[in-house]
């Protein structure tokens, strides 16, 4: 079963750091695109970030650029958020996810953006910025 | 980055045909996914490339793209297709999420 649960989420105070990680299974992450997309209380869906599936390619929200860094770990299936310089308006629900083109060799060094599609999404992990 | 635009709620009755909107420039030159999500759950993929169905999703679900406006289409839509409704596409790099539409089923 394919499945990405995230974690590292909390209480952080403005100006701080915070680092998500999105453990993967199921599936052979190398070979896929993901993402981070978050949702703040009662708001609609917000993409964050999205990494290729080599890693090379990384492509982030204008609202984040320069404090967020988004990286993986092929190795220990897992993808990264590093949050530095965080704002109250980045409080919000962050969820990673799973693109639904699968990639091989040099095709993931980037993003085909025609077969871009979310197919599976984790549960999602809070982080709230407040002093 | 271009934005897309959601009529921020629509109210169908159940076996009727409901359509979601999605408006953006040019927007028909680009793919469309659309996204399924009900209180306190995660976001479903019901939509991609426009109009193509993941495995699992029922076939009253459809899309097209033309022009400046993405549709999602629900035939005899069900109480349980009551969810907010997001489109998403890319632009300039950027993935973009339409603002969503709630979707009431009565």
């Amino acid at each position: 079963e394919v499945q990405l649960l995230e974690s590292g989420g909390g209480l952080a105070q403005p100006g701080g750091s915070l680092r998500l990680s999105c453990a993967a299974s199921g599936f052979t992450f190398s070979n896929y695109v993901m993402s981070w997309v978050r949702q703040a209380p009662g708001k609609g869906l917000e993409w964050v970030s999205a990494i290729s599936g080599s890693g090379t390619s990384t492509y982030n929200a204008d609202s984040v650029k320069g404090r967020f860094t988004i990286s993986r770990d092929d190795s220990k299936n897992t993808l990264y958020l590093e949050m530095d310089s965080l704002r109250a308006e980045d409080t919000a629900v962050y969820y990673c996810a799973k693109d639904q083109a699968f990639c091989t060799g040099s095709s993931c060094s980037f993003i085909n953006i025609d077969y871009y599609a979310m197919d599976v999404w984790g549960q999602g992990t809070t982080v709230t910025v407040s002093s | 980055s271009n934005e897309l635009r959601q009529p921020p709620s629509l109210s169908v009755s159940p076996g009727q045909t409901a359509s979601v909107t999605c408006s953006g420039d040019k927007l028909g030159e680009k793919y469309v996914c659309w996204y399924q999500q009900k209180p306190g759950q995660s976001p479903v993929l019901v939509i991609y490339q426009d109009s193509k169905r993941p495995s699992g999703i029922p076939e009253r679900f459809s899309g097209s793209n033309s022009g400046n406006i993405a549709t999602l289409t629900i035939s005899g839509t069900q109480a349980m297709d009551e969810a907010d409704y997001y489109c998403q596409a890319w632009d300039s790099s950027h993935v973009v999420f339409g603002g969503g539409t709630k979707l009431t089923v009565l």
